[in-house]
């Protein structure tokens, strides 16, 4: 089974710049996170989509951050204008949003894309 | 009290030994709890779900303590591969799968 597929795994930019990342979540998983994790830190749930509606962004800086999951499927986040505080590592992950075979719903993460912000 | 809270390690121990992580929560009506395995550069893998029973696979065990709000996760018999960065996880609230993650511990098993 395919795992999360994130695109692009590094990005340098200078600040004011934006930038957009992309997210491919595992086949029949309804549920997609993006994350933001600072180096030291674990990672921070900036929204959570169910299908293509949204469940949570109250953590999501919306004067400069925006995601999108059309169709349901993939979704992108974008971050315009960058700050230099936005360099992280940003990870997707999605579940099925139901019980898992461990009477759980685990979450699945993406490799990530690695952000530098100049 | 911050939400998930873990040991600040870092944590170097040498092969063979036993090491032990602990993680508290505050939110009492959480009720799915995890941990997760994080190498160097690479993203969160689920390492165990964490039972109330508790649960042991292989060298590793998990146990909950409700009325304490914690998590621990004992590794016995560590190996040079079992260094990695663990990730302690609960969920927001009743019914959410949302995951609230701590800092992580990072652990270093020295030869």
């Amino acid at each position: 089974e395919a795992g999360v597929a994130q695109s692009p795994r590094y990005k340098i930019i200078e600040k004011r710049q934006s930038v957009a990342f992309w997210c491919n979540p595992i086949s029949g998983h309804a549920t997609l996170y993006w994350y933001q994790q600072i180096l030291g830190q674990g990672p921070k749930l900036l929204i959570q989509f169910q299908n293509n509606g949204v469940v949570d962004d109250s953590q999501l800086p919306k004067d400069r951050f925006s995601a999108e999951r059309l169709k349901g499927v993939d979704s992108t986040l974008k971050i315009q204008p960058a700050k230099l505080e936005d360099s992280a590592v940003y990870l997707c992950a999605s579940s099925l949003d139901r019980l898992g075979t461990s009477g759980y719903n685990e979450q699945f993460f993406g490799p990530g894309t690695r952000l530098t912000v100049l | 009290r911050k939400e998930v809270e873990q040991d600040p390690g870092p944590f170097n121990v040498p092969e063979g030994a036993t090491v032990a992580f602990n993680c508290t929560y505050s939110n009492s009506a959480s009720q799915s709890f995890f941990w997760y395995r994080q190498d160097c550069r690479k993203e969160p893998k689920l390492l165990m779900s964490v039972y109330s029973s508790g649960n042991e696979d292989g060298r590793f065990t998990a146990q909950l303590n409700r009325a304490s709000q914690y998590i621990s996760l004992l590794i016995r018999d560590s190996k040079l591969s079992d260094s990695a960065t663990y990730l302690c996880a609960v969920n927001s609230g009743a019914g959410s799968y949302q995951l609230t993650f701590g800092k992580g511990t990072k652990l270093s098993v020295i030869p």
